[in-house]
Order: C-alpha cells, then structure tokens, then sequence
C-alpha cells in the first residue's frame, strides 16, 4: 500500500507570491499516475492535475504539476485570492488509491 | 452536464444501519468507476472504495473493507454506501465521485457530489 506524504502542513503566503507543495510517495508510483486536488472550505474537493502534469479542464495555467517515481509538486505561479485552500495530492497506481494528508495554503 | 447528486443529511444512532445514495447523470453511468470518500470533521480526505457499475467490481481499501458495502443500481443510475451498525467514528462528510479522464482501473476523481454528512450520536 503507498503512503503520500505531504509538505509543509501549512504554508503562509501573500497573493501574488510563488506556492510549491511537495507530495512524497512511500513507493514509485506507476505511470506518474498522480492527482492533485483543491478543496476550499464547506465546498468538494475540485480536481486540478491529473498525471502529474496534466491540467483538468478549466483550471487556469498558474497551476502545475510536475514530478515521477516518488516525488511531485504542484506549484501556484502567482497566488490569487481564490486560491487560498486546502491541496491534496492522491495516487491512483497502485489500489488502495490513497490521498496524503494535505497542505493548507493561507493568508500570511 | 455531469452531475453526483446525493441523498441529504442523515442522523443516527449508534447501532442503526444506513445506506446513502449518490445519482449520476449526464454521461453514461456503467461505464465509469464511481467512487466514495470519507472526510472526518476537520480532517482530511480518505479513499474509501470504488466501483464500476458496468460489471459491478468493487475495490475497497484495507481501512473501509468489512466496515461498509459499496453497491450501485445501474437500473437507476445510482450508486450507494451503507453501514449495517453504524459507530459514532462513522461520523463524517461522505463524498461520491467519478472518474470520467481516467484509463481503465486507474482512477482519479474528475466530478463529485454535494457530499452528504452523516452523524451518529446517542
């Protein structure tokens, strides 16, 4: 079974600045078969990359993933307001397709 | 238009047994997994299982596998997570959704539900 860790547990930014979030597998996993989500509060998550690199429709070109084997990041070009959130990455290689534990982006 | 519609809020007791409900609509129901995902009051996302209503294979992870029965009714574009004795560590959001993008049993989550939140108490 992969475990995903995820770091930091928070991270503290001002809109405009660079997020990078860091998503480490316990093992490889196949394919970069790796997801990464956004879930704001009261609201579902909402999928933002899909293997590893692959934007979902409609999220804007600010968000990128990148990464293989055990480790990935998704990284927040210029931070908006809106973005400001919870960030999960999730495996989908190998089953049980397990999520890490998150990070929270916040206002700093 | 894709759409995860679930049943609304439910409060039990200890002991009771549950099913929740999860309607798709909008693509073609026995061709996608389906899935459910538990989130405790402030935690995070657990992958509980999933199924594909086309056949009806159900992958459950380690953690949910014993503890609850994941199903679907192709019939009615419905898919369902139930309890047979519900605890009150079974309080949580559940969450439902699909993977449109993905390849054959590789599954990632494009569209979800509303979530519909659960609470067990004496």
């Amino acid at each position: 079974e992969i475990v995903l860790t995820q770091s930091p547990g928070t991270l503290s930014l001002s809109p405009g600045e660079r997020a990078t979030l860091s998503c480490r597998a316990s093992q490889s996993v196949s394919s970069s078969y790796l997801a990464w989500y956004q879930q704001k509060p009261g609201q579902a998550p909402r999928l933002l990359i899909y293997g590893a690199s692959s934007r979902a429709t409609g999220i804007p070109d600010r968000f990128s993933g990148s990464g293989s084997g055990t480790d990935f990041t998704l990284t927040i070009s210029r931070l908006e307001p809106e973005d400001f959130a919870v960030y999960y990455c999730q495996q989908y290689g190998s089953s049980p397709f397990a999520f890490g534990p998150g990070t929270k982006v916040d206002i700093k | 238009e894709v759409q995860l519609v679930q049943s609304g809020a439910e409060v039990k007791k200890p002991g009771e047994s549950l099913k929740i409900s999860c309607k798709g609509s909008g693509y073609s129901f026995t061709s996608y997994w389906i899935g459910w995902v538990r989130q405790m009051p402030g935690k995070g996302l657990e992958w509980m299982g999933i199924i594909y209503p086309g056949d009806s294979d159900t992958r459950y992870s380690p953690s949910f596998q014993g503890q609850v029965t994941i199903s679907a009714d192709k019939s009615i574009s419905t898919a369902y997570l139930q309890w047979s004795s519900l605890k009150a560590s079974d309080t949580a959001m559940y969450y439902c959704a699909i993977s449109l993008g993905g390849y054959g049993d590789y599954v990632f989550f494009d569209y979800w539900g509303q979530g519909t939140l659960v609470t067990v108490s004496s």
